[in-house]
């Protein structure tokens, strides 16, 4: 089974200012990583995703994540953020198979406020 | 093209009576997942549809949810009866291909009160 740990309930930035939300996972097996955003009354967008390669993934919006094996995380970061922004950003896994498909476990999210 | 459409997207119901929502999937998507996504939470499946197949129910509490997908395609979620700790946003899925790599792509939810 996985699990995820998302380490910060709520990250407060002012705007222009560089970002990161931590996030660890815990699997027995080998997992595909993924970071998804909610913006009020709105379902989540995925923002990028791990699948293999390169452990440095660029998604949408500027957002960039790591993938560190040896500790397990999946971190997400931006540079400068912005005003809109501020939303609640979701780290998921789901179990690397090669056929069919596994459901993705969410961590409990953090809430991104940024301040002008 | 469009998104996943859900409805309707607020309810509020007493306790005891019955409630549905209702999952309208993006066009050829066969995957269809129900979540529950508790205030302050992260999303929790709920169940998991291949086609018309529920292929993972084991989360959905089968005393009072259940859950169908006829003819493949739109989805309803019902709950009967509800209790105060149904209060939550139910969110639909649907998914772009066969395998966990490809992005599912997410409802705007059905927030439901229940007094």
């Amino acid at each position: 089974a996985q699990s995820v740990t998302q380490l910060d309930s709520q990250v407060p930035v002012f705007e222009e200012a560089p970002v990161e939300l931590r996030c660890n996972y815990s699997s027995s097996v080998s997992v595909y990583l993924f970071w998804y955003v909610q913006y009020p009354n709105q379902g989540l967008q995925l923002l990028l995703k791990y699948l293999s390669g390169s452990t440095l993934v660029k998604g949408i919006n500027g957002f960039e994540a790591e993938f560190n094996k040896s500790q397990t995380s999946f971190h997400l970061r931006k540079p400068s953020v912005h005003i809109s922004d501020t939303a609640e950003y979701f780290c998921a896994v789901s179990a690397r198979i090669i056929q069919g498909a596994q459901k993705l476990v969410f961590g409990q999210g953090t809430r991104l406020t940024i301040n002008p | 093209e469009a998104g996943v459409v859900q409805s309707p997207r607020y309810k509020i119901i007493e306790k005891k009576q019955p409630v549905a929502f209702w999952c309208n999937p993006i066009s050829g998507h066969n995957t269809l997942y129900w979540y529950l996504q508790n205030l302050g939470q992260g999303p929790e499946l709920l169940i998991r549809y291949e086609n018309e197949e529920a292929v993972d129910d084991s989360q959905l509490p089968k005393d009072r949810f259940s859950a169908e997908r006829l003819k493949g395609v739109d989805s309803t979620l019902k709950i009967q009866p509800a209790e105060l700790g149904d209060s939550a946003v139910y969110l639909c899925a649907s998914r772009s291909g066969p395998s966990s790599y490809n992005e599912q792509f997410f409802g705007p939810g059905t927030r439901l009160t229940v007094l």
